[in-house]
């Protein structure tokens, strides 16, 4: 079966921009969630959607956003980049509360 | 707020040493994960630990769940330079979000 998959790998984006993240989850996982890992604030979790609908919201701005398609595949988007989102951005998908499998991550550097 | 803490920090050993990390809360969780994610990489799932004194063995790798299910640790018998990378543990977050997750113990393992 095939794992969680994430495009683009690398990004590098200038403050100010936006940027979209996709996530395609292992066949039959409707959660998919996503992080933010940085070296100093560790994983840090953004949101989850399940069945296209968002069902737990981390401590973020507004700036960051997300959904879900009927295929669970997901987007994550970030507009008005600032420096400090500079980050590994992860997404999981999962059939359980108990177990998540990750993707590779999108590395976005902003500059 | 749930908070996983995770000891040591850092780990430096020799090939062929025993470690031992741990994660600790003040909260009781359903389940702890054990994730070890090398460089640019997403965390990839080791082990589920559900009952409370549960042990479970990944061949050098022996995983402890406490009798309170408050803490867990990770043993490893006899490192090897392939055991290097960030180890995280983590549990399901009641309150909101998916999971939390502890800071991590970076483990190099010197050949």
């Amino acid at each position: 079966k095939a794992g969680v998959t994430q495009t683009p790998r690398y990004l590098i984006k200038t403050r100010g921009q936006q940027v979209t993240l996709s996530c395609s989850p292992i066949s039959g996982h409707r959660s998919v969630s996503w992080y933010q890992q940085t070296p100093g604030q560790g994983l840090q979790f953004l949101f989850e959607y399940f069945s296209e609908t968002q069902r737990n919201k981390g401590n973020f701005p507004g700036r960051f956003s997300g959904r879900q398609f009927s295929n669970s595949r997901s987007e994550m988007n970030v507009s008005t980049l600032e420096l400090g989102d500079s980050a590994l951005y992860l997404c999981a998908s999962s059939l359980t509360i108990h177990e998540q499998f990750f993707g590779p991550g999108t590395r976005l550097t902003v500059l | 707020t749930q908070l996983l803490e995770q000891s040591p920090q850092f780990l430096s050993i020799q090939e062929g040493e025993n470690l031992t990390v741990y994660c600790n809360s003040s909260s009781v969780f359903s389940s702890l994960q054990w994730y070890r994610q090398e460089p640019g990489e997403g965390p990839v799932l080791l082990v589920t630990v559900v009952t409370g004194g549960e042990v479970k063995k990944l061949k050098r790798l022996t995983f402890q769940f406490g009798d309170a299910r408050k803490d867990s640790s990770l043993h490893i018998t006899a490192a090897q330079p392939g055991d290097t990378g960030l180890y995280l543990c983590a549990g399901p977050n009641t309150n909101a979000g998916k999971s939390t997750f502890g800071d991590g113990t970076t483990l190099t393992v010197k050949p």
